[in-house]
């Protein structure tokens, strides 16, 4: 069964740094395009970032654009995303999720999320 | 950037009911060279990730149930619930992936009456 975790969360002060993992499994990892999404607490879901299946092609939301970069490690089936600058508004649960095959800009898979907290 | 709207925000409907609710884009996210309406909807439950139920406007995800439909094109989306079950309360989202940033409406509470 496709399972993705994510991990590397936690509580963060503003400007600094975090960089958070998802490891997936239960299908062919470098065949799929993976997002990360986040939700701040209460609010709709926020689309961050895409990477290719292999890793070429790379999108950013503009609110992340230059602070974050998304990468994966397909020998490792792992995703990951390295969060710099950060700021109180990037306070979410942050999901990764699969770009469904055939649509890959809908997601069909997501994790159970990892929270970050910016704050002083 | 295409901005999602949903409506309503909430909704309550007595179990057996038709539950809608509607999407509009601020511009067309219908693709003209395979006429594929790039639009998804998504249920979550408190404490879960969303959960994709449509794609493509209209086309069901595997396992989904048949009470679950969407339809719509260009910039007016529906999505029908034909007769509403406890298990379907929840937020729903209807997401464009047309264009980069791939934005999410705001969201709709549906409840039981």
């Amino acid at each position: 069964q496709v399972q993705l975790v994510e991990s590397g969360g936690g509580v963060v002060q503003p400007g600094r740094s975090l960089r958070l993992s998802c490891a997936a499994s239960g299908f062919t990892f470098s065949d799929y395009a993976i997002h990360w999404v986040r939700q701040a607490p209460g609010k709709g879901p926020e689309w961050v970032a895409v990477i290719s299946y292999d890793g070429t092609n790379k999108y950013y939301a503009e609110s992340v654009k230059g602070r974050f970069t998304i990468s994966r490690d397909n020998s490792k089936n792992t995703l990951y995303v390295q969060m710099n600058s950060l700021r109180p508004e990037d306070t979410a649960v942050y999901y990764c999720a699969r770009g469904k095959a055939g649509a890959t800009m809908s997601f069909d898979y997501w994790g159970q999320g990892t929270l970050v907290t910016v704050s002083s | 950037d295409i901005v999602m709207t949903q409506s309503p925000d909430s909704l309550a409907v007595s179990l057996g009911e038709r539950a809608t609710i509607n999407c509009k884009s601020s511009q067309s996210i219908l693709y003209s060279s395979n006429n594929k309406n790039y639009l998804a909807w998504y249920q979550q439950k408190p404490g879960q990730p969303p959960k994709l139920l449509i794609y493509w406007a209209s086309t069901r995800e595997s396992g989904v149930p048949a009470r679950f439909s969407g339809s719509g094109s260009g910039t007016h989306f529906t999505l029908t619930i034909s007769s509403l079950q406890a298990e379907d309360v929840a937020v729903y989202y209807c997401q464009q992936y047309y264009s980069t940033p791939y934005s999410f409406g705001q969201g709709t509470n549906l409840e039981i009456k």
